[in-house]
């Protein structure tokens, strides 16, 4: 079965510095992955989503990035970090076969800006 | 416009009652129709989907959620709560051939007490 690893899991950052959130994922192959961003606990929102190595779509405009460098790895990125970027992270892997409508989540990456 | 509302922020159980937690949805075509638990500072937990076939659908730890297509609903029951049922739930919505881009509701408290 597949695993989706987050790191760091928990992060404190000033305003204006940098960020590199990784997701990478085991037991499958050529994923399709997502980032998803839960503010103040609550609802969810799509931010990128890649089908395959270096292929990223955007759905809301950000201060944020992605990048596919490997088929098993997604990175968020940002080179100056806003308050509003607080929240927590969520990468996700649509599954396959009988799974194939399921979205499997890591554990998240909780971002605190300061 | 694919969209999903989960109109109670809270709903407060006691131990073995039944419980209902509420979700429409709005998108084009037919919908898939999913559930997921959240418990604090971890990712989310697929419960349960439905994508087509019979309106009642049964998922983990005892979930179940039936698919009201003329009332656009999609709502979680479970015949008696337990105290671990106790975390956020969401419900999420896409339409067809939208990969993993799922609409999320905002979420809603579930609190179960002995």
């Amino acid at each position: 079965s597949q695993t989706i690893h987050q790191w760091p899991a928990t992060l404190v950052q000033p305003v204006g510095s940098p960020l590199s959130l990784e997701c990478t994922v085991e037991g499958t192959s050529n994923p399709n992955l997502y980032w998803y961003r839960q503010a103040a606990g609550r609802g969810l929102q799509l931010l990128f989503y890649s089908v395959g190595i270096g292929q990223i779509s955007s759905e809301v405009p950000q201060n944020l990035s992605a990048s596919r460098p490997q088929d098993r790895q997604f990175i968020l990125s940002s080179k100056k970090l806003l308050l509003s970027d607080s929240g927590f992270y969520l990468c996700a892997n649509k599954g396959a076969g009988n799974g194939a409508n399921v979205l499997t989540f890591g554990a998240g990456s909780r971002l605190t800006v300061l | 416009a694919q969209s999903v509302a989960q109109p109670e922020d809270q709903v407060n159980v006691a131990e073995g009652n039944p419980l209902t937690v509420k979700c429409t949805y709005s998108v084009s075509g037919n919908p898939y129709l999913f559930w997921y638990v959240q418990y604090p500072n971890r990712g989310l937990q697929f419960l349960l989907k439905y994508i087509t076939g019979d309106n009642l659908v049964k998922g983990s730890y005892g979930f179940e959620a039936e698919f009201n297509k003329s009332q656009t609903s999609f709502h979680l029951k479970k015949p008696s709560a337990l105290v671990s049922d106790s975390a956020l739930y969401f419900c999420a919505v896409r339409g067809y051939n939208q990969g993993g881009k799922l609409i999320f509701g905002q979420g809603t408290e579930l609190s179960v007490k002995p």
